[in-house]
């Protein structure tokens, strides 16, 4: 049974660095076939996608986020993590992490999720 | 980037209803859309992909259909489970963009 946990920072001051972990058990990260993704959700609000690695250490950053985020693998850990840099309030969400299916040459349906993690960034 | 956009953002439904929820994409995109549900607190769960697609385990009361820019997602039956935020999401572009969510109530 697949199963993703995030971890990191639950409270980040402004203009600093964000980090988080996904530790996934139940398959290996370097199978072929999938992605890993990270997507936030801020309070009351909607679902944005944030950037996926893929099992080779590709990476893809949304381009609203591109110049901030940093996405990688830690294959001994069989785990990825992600780092936003230069946070600020609007930063503020429930970050999941989420792995995402190859299908058709996509790599877009992401059909397991991570609990979530909220991360508040104040001073 | 592809903007969804879903009607009506919220929706309020008597036990045994025909749900549908609508999306719309801001452009062609096949059939590369994912259907989500969400409850209160909990992650996103994906139900339909492939805009058709019945994801593994969900009841089959979920039906996706559309293709092009226009998507639906009916619930034959409502059941008092099935109360939930309902995100589309298209994957035929990067970046991955998700529409703003419907809102679910039971009357």
């Amino acid at each position: 049974q697949l199963q993703l946990q995030e971890s990191g920072s639950g409270l980040v001051k402004p203009s600093q660095t964000l980090s988080l972990t996904c530790a996934v058990s139940g398959d290996s990260i370097s199978s072929a076939g999938y992605s890993w993704s990270w997507i936030r959700q801020p309070p009351g609000q909607g679902l944005e996608w944030i950037a996926y690695i893929y099992h080779g250490g590709s990476t893809y950053y949304n381009p609203s986020l591109k110049s901030r985020v940093t996405m990688s693998l830690d294959r001994s850990k069989n785990q990825f993590s992600l780092k936003l840099s230069s946070v600020t309030a609007a930063d503020t969400a429930v970050y999941y992490c989420a792995r995402g299916r190859d299908y058709d040459d996509t790599l877009g349906i992401f059909d397991h999720w991570g609990l979530g993690a909220l991360v508040t960034v104040s001073s | 980037d592809i903007q969804m956009t879903q009607s009506p953002s919220s929706l309020s439904a008597s036990v045994g209803d025909r749900v549908t929820f609508t999306c719309q994409a801001s452009q062609d995109i096949n059939y590369y859309l994912n259907w989500y549900q969400q409850k209160p607190g909990k992650a996103p769960k994906l139900l339909i992909y492939d805009a058709s697609n019945l994801e593994t385990g969900v009841p089959s009361r979920f039906n996706g259909g559309g293709s092009g820019a226009d998507f639906t997602l009916t619930i034959s039956s409502l059941q008092p489970e099935d109360i939930a935020t309902y995100y589309c999401q298209q994957y035929e572009n990067l970046p991955y963009t998700f529409g703003q969510g419907t809102k679910l109530e039971i009357k």
